[in-house]
């Protein structure tokens, strides 16, 4: 039981450049989010999905995409990377009957320049 | 609207000596508080909650918080700290409708633990 994965681990980006973070998830979780992480702001919340199929905008969701295909895996894409969007990002899943309990990933370090 | 306000970015304790890591809530209906422990380069753990049922939390490594809703605070506190304590505590909140909970956190306390 692996819980929450995520690749990669790293990532250097020049501006303007894309990727896709992957996230996996074998807890057969309906919830799935994805948060980054700044020195000094704390977490916060990108976008989330409640199933497979659907997602949400969280409270910092400008510049990024997210697809949830499959119930096990949540995608967060930049479609064209900016230095304001590195950070270390972390994704997340939760039952829907103890969906306040979060499970995390370790996280991704992504640096834009 | 819910937040979370941490006291202290940074506290620095002994070995043995009491932790006290401190939070304050704003929220406009009863809410579900959480205390996650981030150690070096890992994901976020999740170390005790309230969901509105005991006001005294009882979590894993000996951390406890308890509620109070009269001083809107949810302090976490530890009676011996080790040295294995070394990390960076957050406070969230959280309300449960029912769907995907969405967690607001706090900016973090760095709890470093000296000889």
């Amino acid at each position: 039981n692996a819980g929450v994965t995520q690749t990669p681990k790293f990532r250097v980006l020049k501006t303007g450049q894309s990727m896709t973070l992957l996230c996996a998830q074998d807890m057969n979780h309906e919830y799935m989010y994805w948060y980054r992480q700044d020195p000094g702001m704390g977490l916060r919340l990108i976008h989330y999905s409640v199933g497979e199929g659907t997602t949400a905008k969280g409270e910092v969701p400008d510049g990024y995409n997210v697809s949830r295909l499959k119930k096990q895996n949540f995608l967060l894409g930049l479609e064209s990377a900016a230095p304001s969007q590195t950070s270390v990002y972390f994704c997340a899943s939760s039952s829907w009957t103890r969906a306040y309990e979060q499970y995390f990933g370790p996280g991704t370090r992504l640096t834009v320049t | 609207a819910q937040s979370v306000t941490q006291l202290g970015s940074h506290v620095s304790v002994s070995e043995g000596a009491l932790v006290l890591l401190r939070c304050n809530y704003s929220s406009s209906v009863p809410p579900y508080l959480f205390w996650y422990v981030q150690y070096p380069n890992q994901g976020l753990q999740l170390l005790l909650k309230y969901t509105s049922a005991a006001t005294l939390v009882k979590g894993i490594n000996g951390f406890e918080a308890e509620f109070k809703k009269s001083e809107t605070s949810f302090h976490l506190t530890k009676p011996s700290a080790h040295m294995s304590d070394a990390a960076e505590y957050f406070c969230a909140v959280s309300l449960n409708t029912g769907t995907a909970s969405k967690l607001t956190f706090g900016t973090g306390t760095r709890l470093q633990v000296t000889l």
